[in-house]
């Protein structure tokens, strides 16, 4: 099946602080991207939608430039986590999809931690 | 935005049969409907997916109603790795010219040996 890895896994940042995440599909052309959020026994909320080369499309109540969403690449997304808090902390999750197929692969996650 | 509903948690005995269901009943005639599982802490893998006819694959079998308002996946022999969180989803149009996923509450299957 097809591989999406996220890069990193864990990670601790102090609150004011940026990070980025990346998301890469390892054996296919990703023609679209997705970001989602989880929270601790919860559900993934879907965030934002990204075609290669074009804008992030952004889900109602997200912000934007908050997160930033940047799909430079048909195998590289990236969100970056802005002037982070405490409560952003979250599970983020990516997925992607190519025009031949209609499932969407997911990634293993990343687990941020604002201190 | 919620399209699915799930029983919130399901035992089933190893080496049996697991019937997860799903009600959709507002779902739309080109909708599709994914299942999803999701293990502790890692990414969701999919299972399968369906539009109105019933659908197998290896993993699993998906039962649609024919008035579509709703499915049952069918793991046919559970093992204790098939404990997981199980997700119905519908699949609907998005504005960015593709589709999304709206991820219902999940269903947590313990598999008992």
């Amino acid at each position: 099946g097809a591989v999406v890895s996220q890069h990193p896994s864990r990670v601790i940042c102090k609150s004011g602080t940026s990070v980025k995440i990346e998301c890469r599909s390892l054996d296919f052309q990703a023609t679209t991207m997705f970001w989602y959020r989880q929270f601790p026994k919860k559900s993934l909320m879907l965030m934002a939608t990204s075609n290669e080369g074009s804008k992030a499309t952004y889900e109602q109540g997200v912000e934007k430039d908050k997160f930033l969403i940047n799909h430079a690449s048909l195998t590289l997304s990236t969100l970056t986590v802005t002037s982070a808090h405490p409560e952003d902390s979250s599970f983020y999750i990516c997925s992607a999809r190519w025009q031949g197929l209609s499932e969407q692969y997911f990634g293993p996650g990343t687990r941020l931690t604002v201190t | 935005d919620a399209k699915t509903t799930q029983p919130p948690s399901m035992d089933c005995a190893e080496g049996r049969a697991a019937n997860l269901p799903c009600n959709h009943s507002t779902i739309s005639g080109n909708e599709y409907v994914y299942w999803y599982r999701q293990i502790h802490s890692q990414g969701p893998q999919y299972i399968i997916h369906g539009l109105k006819n019933n659908e197998t694959n290896e993993m699993a079998s998906l039962i649609i109603t024919e008035d579509r308002k709703s499915s049952t996946l069918i793991l046919p022999h559970a093992t204790l790795r098939d404990t997981a969180v199980y997700y119905c989803i519908v699949r609907v149009a998005h504005l960015s010219g593709t589709y999304k996923y709206i991820f219902g509450t999940g269903t947590r299957l313990k598999v008992l040996a």
